[in-house]
């Protein structure tokens, strides 16, 4: 992939469990953020993290960002239902001005 | 309500028959681009578009046309489609100033038989 790699490639829990999920880059950069995706519909921005921040929350989310590793993560904490999605981690990039986004981790959270 | 609109949201069609993906947003971006989505390639840039009658090849731009005549307006154009262009088409846009934030369309479902 062009940016890398996301993991789990599918997530499946109970609601009210955590679900955590892993996204790698492979360049340096100035910010990372998180869009998820209900099944064949649009993208919807998540959260974003800059480069100099180590953790982010939002409400019952939780993203992590470590540099060294060219690492992020994203922990849904308590989770329900609705948040069965697929969730994708995206880079931007200034030459070819765009957004690189990972393959996604496909999250069911079964009732 | 600020957003970004694609037209039309499906659409069946035959190889060679030329058609538009139109995309608008309200809220004065100067940026805009298109994506494509494809199962096991995830999304991947056509076009983009820096400001009016600015624009530039992504990654996979064969195939397809784009025009900037208008700041709202970003209408994709495939000349003859084929049926390597079914995909899951997005629209997005952002500011000059906060170019990564991209406001995202509710996507263009595409079938070339």
């Amino acid at each position: 992939s062009q940016q890398g790699e996301e993991d789990p490639q599918a997530l499946s829990i109970q609601e009210g469990e955590n679900a955590t999920m892993n996204c790698s880059y492979k360049t340096s950069i100035n910010n990372l953020q998180w869009y998820r995706q209900n099944s064949g519909r649009g993208l919807v921005h998540l959260i974003l993290i800059r480069s100099n921040e180590r953790e982010k929350h939002s409400g019952r989310l939780r993203v992590t960002l470590d540099t060294s590793k060219k690492s992020s993560s994203l922990l849904i904490t308590a989770s329900r239902a609705a948040d069965t999605a697929s969730y994708f981690c995206a880079t931007w990039h200034n030459q070819g001005g765009k957004l690189i986004f990972g393959q996604g981790t496909e999250l069911s959270v079964k009732p | 309500e600020a957003q970004v609109t694609q037209n039309p949201r499906y659409l069946i069609t035959v190889t060679g028959k030329k058609l538009t993906v139109t995309c608008s947003q309200n809220m004065n971006h100067e940026y805009m681009s298109w994506y494509r989505q494809d199962p096991g390639l995830g999304l991947r840039q056509i076009y983009y578009s820096m400001n009016v009658e600015v624009t530039d090849k992504g990654d996979v731009p064969e195939g397809y046309k784009v025009s900037r005549k208008e700041k709202r307006n970003f209408p994709l154009i495939l000349e003859s489609p084929s049926p390597n262009q079914t995909s899951l088409y997005f629209c997005a846009s952002s500011s000059s100033g906060r170019l990564f934030e991209q406001f995202f369309g509710p996507g263009t479902r595409l079938t070339v038989l």
